[in-house]
């Protein structure tokens, strides 16, 4: 079935350092991808999202590409703040036989903390 | 524009007690999902309700059911609590590629 690995985490950085999370995943068919970020005591809102191979996501200095030679969605961000700590998902649904989305499998979320 | 909107917020039941969690989705949605989010992890797929039937079902025993109101709302039933079903219970409604989630409600069982 559907199955989506995220880097071990947690990740620590400092304030304007550059960030990755890595995401890998396995799907049958032509998965849509998402990042969602999760704040403390709240719940999924959605960062980005790509719908096809080679598509750019993008939101907030946020960026995640669409790599489906290597089953990749890494999300990345040139320049973090303190504000960004949060937990972050790597997402894939289908269209669930339609045109609206079935199920989505997420990954086990990474941890990320920013220092000032 | 009122967003995904789910009650209550928290609750305590004991071990064997059946639960019922409520989910009304975001304006213009008629499809819900139920996800339960383990602490420390990601949330994992209980099913999803279209045109008040459910559409699909992720790996749940048959004590988490489910119903789907004529008005697209949405109801979780947990039958025999057990421990382990201490989580954060996600509702997320969508319209085609329209996905929202709510901020959940947090069962805790003793």
């Amino acid at each position: 079935g559907d199955s989506v690995t995220q880097m071990e985490g947690p990740v620590t950085l400092s304030e304007e350092a550059f960030l990755t999370i890595n995401c890998t995943y396995t799907a049958t068919g032509y998965p849509s991808l998402f990042w969602y970020v999760q704040y403390p005591g709240e719940g999924l809102q959605l960062l980005l999202k790509a719908t096809k191979a080679d598509d750019k996501g993008s939101n907030k200095g946020f960026e995640a590409t669409y790599r489906k030679e290597t089953t990749s969605f890494h999300l990345e961000k040139g320049s973090v703040q303190v504000s960004d700590s949060a937990v972050y998902f790597c997402a894939l649904s289908d269209l669930g036989g339609g045109t609206s989305y079935g199920k989505l499998t997420f990954g086990q979320g990474t941890i990320l903390t920013v220092h000032p | 524009d009122a967003g995904v909107t789910q009650s209550p917020t928290h609750l305590i039941k004991t071990r064997g007690q059946q639960v019922t969690l409520r989910c009304s989705p975001k304006s213009g949605h008629d499809t819900v999902s139920w996800y339960q989010q383990a602490l420390g992890q990601g949330p994992q797929f209980i099913f999803q309700y279209y045109e008040e039937e459910e559409r699909q079902r992720g790996n749940f025993p048959d004590r988490f059911s489910g119903h789907q109101f004529p008005n697209y709302s949405s109801e979780l039933n947990v039958n025999a609590l057990l421990l382990g079903d201490s989580a954060l219970y996600l509702c997320a409604s969508s319209w085609g590629t329209s996905y929202a989630f709510g901020s959940g409600t947090r069962l805790t069982v003793v």
